[in-house]
């Protein structure tokens, strides 16, 4: 089945750090991909996505670059800050299906 | 601005008494979705509804049921609460699901089953 596969955690970074947390995933067909980010007490909410080979998905400073010969959508950031401690989860999902499929997460912590 | 709304936040059950946690979304969303969150297991899908009546299994159903009797509601249930239920529980909802559609999260329940 599908699969989503996260490097473990925690990271810990200092301010102004760069950041690189890898996702792989192993898929029968051509999905979306998503990074989703949860904030220390609160639900999940979408940071980034990329729908086909070769698309950047980009925000607040993140990027991640779709790679089909790779099956993989590393999420980067060159400068992090404390602010973005919180839990990564890479997602995929398939056109028309019926759910996102959640690698385990990656907690991030940055220190002053 | 409610969005996906969960109640209650904090619950501790007795094993083997029930409860029903309550989803509620206020953007006329088709899909509704219950997730427990565990420790580096990520996200898993218990149930999931793609419109109001209708509901279906995800990848771990055993222990709970639903229900999606309006198309803004979406109730999860625990008939005889177990220890390994104790997790973090998120509803979310989405249009139907299409290239890069986005799920919108609740906050969550931490249920702790002792």
């Amino acid at each position: 089945g599908d699969s989503v596969t996260q490097m473990e955690g925690p990271v810990t970074l200092s301010e102004e750090a760069c950041l690189t947390i890898n996702c792989t995933y192993t898929a029968t067909g051509y999905p979306s991909l998503f990074w989703y980010v949860q904030y220390p007490g609160e639900g999940l909410q979408l940071l980034l996505k990329a729908t086909k080979a070769d698309d950047k998905g980009s925000n607040k400073g993140f990027e991640a670059t779709y790679r089909k010969e790779t099956t993989s959508f590393h999420l980067e950031k060159g400068s992090v800050q404390v602010s973005d401690s919180a839990v990564y989860f890479c997602a995929l999902m398939y056109n028309a299906g019926n759910m996102l499929t959640f690698g385990g997460g990656t907690r991030l912590m940055v220190k002053p | 601005n409610a969005g996906v709304t969960q109640t209650p936040k904090f619950r501790v059950l007795k094993t083997g008494q029930s409860m029903t946690l309550l989803c509620a979304q206020d953007m006329n969303h088709e899909y509704m979705y219950w997730y427990r969150q565990d420790p580096g297991m990520g996200l898993r899908l218990i149930h999931y509804s793609v419109g109001e009546g209708t509901t279906a299994k995800g990848e771990v159903p055993d222990g709970y049921n639903v229900s999606r009797l309006k198309k803004q509601n979406f109730l999860l249930g625990l008939e005889s609460a177990a220890p390994s239920q104790t997790s973090v529980y998120f509803c979310a909802s989405s249009p139907p699901l299409r290239q890069g559609t986005e799920a919108f999260f609740g906050q969550g329940t931490r249920l702790t089953v002792v």
